[in-house]
């Protein structure tokens, strides 16, 4: 078993839709929990750290559940620049990622 | 601010030959990482290094050695290219030490290596 699991995706919504993503980690300990974005052929950049009470930044919001050991990711609105790959990131130590789950928004 | 430098964008190996991919950082950053990213995959973690002077093993060791030569840089060394070893590589940086609690991981722009 992979430690951390992304749905794989691939999704293609339309404009002004509302998608989630889920991710789930295996190890317990783990104490940090982070979203990338990840452009075709770019370099991974944080989206959004994940806070133990959830968090919300503009049309994203971040969700914690330790007990299922999975995060989430909420889209709102989504635009056409929303189009990337998202990175789940779990630190153990050393920051572990999910393979990524990449997201189209069509006009 | 650079932020993460990462050098060559691309290169081209035969199988069984040695190349270094550079990289340095002006963030005075103390952990630098070596990360390969392939298709499916998402990131694999190399070799890191928590301090100046001080390397360890990630995941995907094999193959590859670092140097840490200074706080700035941290270079990947392949001695003997592989065909398994193509795919593309990142560096990253990181303010806080060992124990990561919200630090993000900065990343340079990748190497994409083809190794034939």
């Amino acid at each position: 078993r992979k430690e951390v699991e992304q749905d794989p995706g691939p999704f293609n919504v339309p404009e002004g839709a509302t998608v989630a993503f889920n991710c789930t980690y295996s190890n317990s300990a783990s104490q940090s929990f982070f979203w990338y974005r990840q452009d075709c052929r770019k370099e991974p950049k944080l989206l959004m750290s994940v806070y133990s009470s959830g968090n919300e930044d503009g049309r994203f919001t971040a969700q914690l559940n330790r007990a299922s050991q999975y995060i989430s990711l909420l889209i709102r609105d989504s635009k056409l620049s929303d189009s990337a790959t998202y990175l789940c990131v779990v630190t153990e130590g050393d920051m572990r990622f999910g393979a990524g789950t990449r997201l189209t928004v069509k006009p | 601010n650079a932020g993460v430098t990462q050098t060559p964008k691309f290169q081209v190996l035969k199988t069984g030959q040695s190349m270094t991919l550079q990289c340095a950082q002006d963030m005075n950053h103390n952990s630098m990482y070596w990360y390969r990213q392939d298709p499916g995959m998402g990131l694999r973690l190399i070799y890191y290094s928590a301090s100046e002077g001080t390397t360890d093993k990630g995941e995907v060791p094999n193959g590859y050695n670092v140097s840490r030569l200074n706080k700035r840089e941290f270079s990947l060394r392949l001695e003997s290219a592989a065909p398994s070893q193509t795919s593309v590589y990142f560096c990253a940086s990181m303010g806080v030490g060992t124990v990561v609690l919200d630090s993000p991981l900065h990343f340079g722009n990748g190497t994409r290596l083809t190794v034939t």
